[in-house]
């Protein structure tokens, strides 16, 4: 089974409004974080990440949360606008160290619908 | 963009045939990641290829297969090709690894 998942598959919010997607993850070893948006016909999109060693980071409009202690991760976007509409993932990433590599694995999807 | 090209666009193939699919790397990124997209899925992480070498795998079965060029660009192979490999490829390249970029993929369908 997969170690990320996420709370709601489908999130529809009114323009302007602020949107919450939420994300859980069960690999307590897991260090960095990688919230990325997927646009229909097209790959998934860098948005946002945060290391393990953070609870809080913020960018353009949007904001991510961790909480180590419930393995919960959030991603506020401010204002959401029409052009947020998208699939939106949340991926956790560890090293391991036999293959001397990241590992990048992506939980389902939350479906952002914007609502003009 | 993220300066991460992949082709085909597209891709029809039979049962049982063989599909190659090929990936151009970020410039300076010397990691390239497969990786397999179920319709209405996550991706899921197909292999890991650094400085040319396989050096991370995920569950998939030795069909897979790929390479990686020394001027970074890489390829996916997939033998004997069954009705549930259908899905969109994305190739992710990135420094070690650790932050990817993503190309918009190859959607194969497997009649």
């Amino acid at each position: 089974g997969e170690s990320v998942g996420l709370h709601l598959p489908t999130l529809s919010v009114q323009e302007g409004d602020n949107s919450i997607i939420n994300c859980a993850y069960s690999n307590s070893a897991s260090d960095y974080f990688i919230w990325y948006k997927q646009e229909s016909g097209k790959g998934p999109q860098f948005i946002i990440d945060i290391r393990s060693n953070m609870d809080k980071r913020q960018g353009q409009r949007v904001t991510v949360l961790l909480n180590k202690t419930v393995k919960h991760l959030s991603l506020q976007i401010a204002a959401t606008q029409p052009g947020d509409s998208a699939v939106y993932f949340c991926a956790e990433t560890y090293y391991y160290s036999g293959a001397g590599s990241y590992q990048l694995t992506f939980g389902k999807g939350t479906k952002l619908s914007v609502i003009p | 963009e993220t300066g991460v090209t992949q082709s085909p666009t597209h891709l029809i193939k039979t049962r049982g045939q063989q599909v190659t699919l090929r990936c151009s790397s970020q410039s300076g990124h010397n990691t390239v990641s497969w990786y397999q997209q179920a319709l209405g899925q996550g991706p899921q992480f197909i292999f890991q290829y650094y400085r040319e070498e396989e050096n991370g795998r995920g569950n998939f079965p030795p069909r897979f297969s790929g390479l990686q060029f020394p001027n970074y660009s890489s390829e996916l192979n997939v033998n004997a090709l069954e009705l549930d490999d259908s899905a969109l490829y994305l190739c992710a390249s990135g420094d070690r690894g650790e932050k990817l970029f993503f190309g918009s993929g190859t959607q194969l369908s497997v009649l």
